[in-house]
């Protein structure tokens, strides 16, 4: 299966600045067809998971535009310019390229300093 | 608009089945995927794997094949997952989530259910 890692584990960040989660996959989850496959999702405190980004750098319905998904192949981040209070929880990032094998990385806590 | 309804907290006993159930409104069920995802207690998100609302079509994650199945109910837009002999490792939080596009994947998941634990404890 393919590994997905995230860095770092917990980021306090401060409201109005910006934050950045790295995330690594073990295979390229770079396509022929140009497209990265891999997710972003953050899980609230105490709520369901609901998707930022799709397919490496494209925004969800609704996700305000400070979130944005950058990277190609194995290496991907995603970055939020200025981080709100509502911005806090645990962020996952999710290869869809083996399509019998989604995997998720660890996750990052993203808590307000 | 849209959600899925999942069903209620299981207590189950090792070795024992549960099935639960995630029923879809406001959008038509009949077209799009669903995906299972569990959450055990502190831990992160382990997908388990998808069918197709259209054609009924699984494809379960490697882990669970031989212990999960998936099913759906069109006439009353309801998905299924059934997991057996369970173990207190399954113990945890279980998801549906919707794919984002018709007559493809369970995947990306843009509308999830709220979640139901299923414990399991002697």
């Amino acid at each position: 299966d393919i590994v997905m890692t995230q860095s770092p584990l917990s980021l306090p960040v401060t409201p109005g600045e910006p934050a950045s989660i790295s995330c690594r996959s073990s295979q390229s989850l770079l396509h022929s067809n140009g497209y990265n496959y891999l997710d972003w999702y953050l899980q609230k405190p105490g709520q369901s998971p609901h998707l930022l980004i799709y397919l490496g750098s494209n925004r969800a319905s609704g996700v305000p535009d400070r979130f944005n998904g950058s990277g190609s192949g194995t290496d991907f981040t995603l970055k939020i310019s200025r981080v709100e209070a509502e911005d806090v929880g645990v962020y996952y990032c999710m290869q869809t390229l083996e399509t019998l094998a989604l995997t998720f990385g660890g996750g990052t806590k993203v808590e307000i300093k | 608009q849209a959600q899925l309804v999942q069903s209620g907290a299981e207590v189950k006993k090792p070795g024992a089945s549960v099935k639960v159930s995630c029923k879809a409104s406001g959008y038509t069920f009949n077209i799009f995927g669903i995906s299972w995802v569990r959450q055990a207690p502190g831990q992160g998100l382990e997908w388990m794997g998808w069918i197709s609302a259209h054609n009924h079509n699984t494809h379960y994650a490697r882990k669970f094949q031989g212990r999960v199945t998936m099913t759906t109910e069109t006439s009353t837009s309801t998905a299924y997952m059934e997991l057996r002999s369970l173990t207190s490792d399954d113990t945890a939080v279980y998801y549906c989530a919707r794919g984002r596009r018709s007559f493809t994947s369970g995947w990306p998941m843009v509308l999830w259910g709220q979640g139901t634990l299923v414990s399991v404890s002697s």
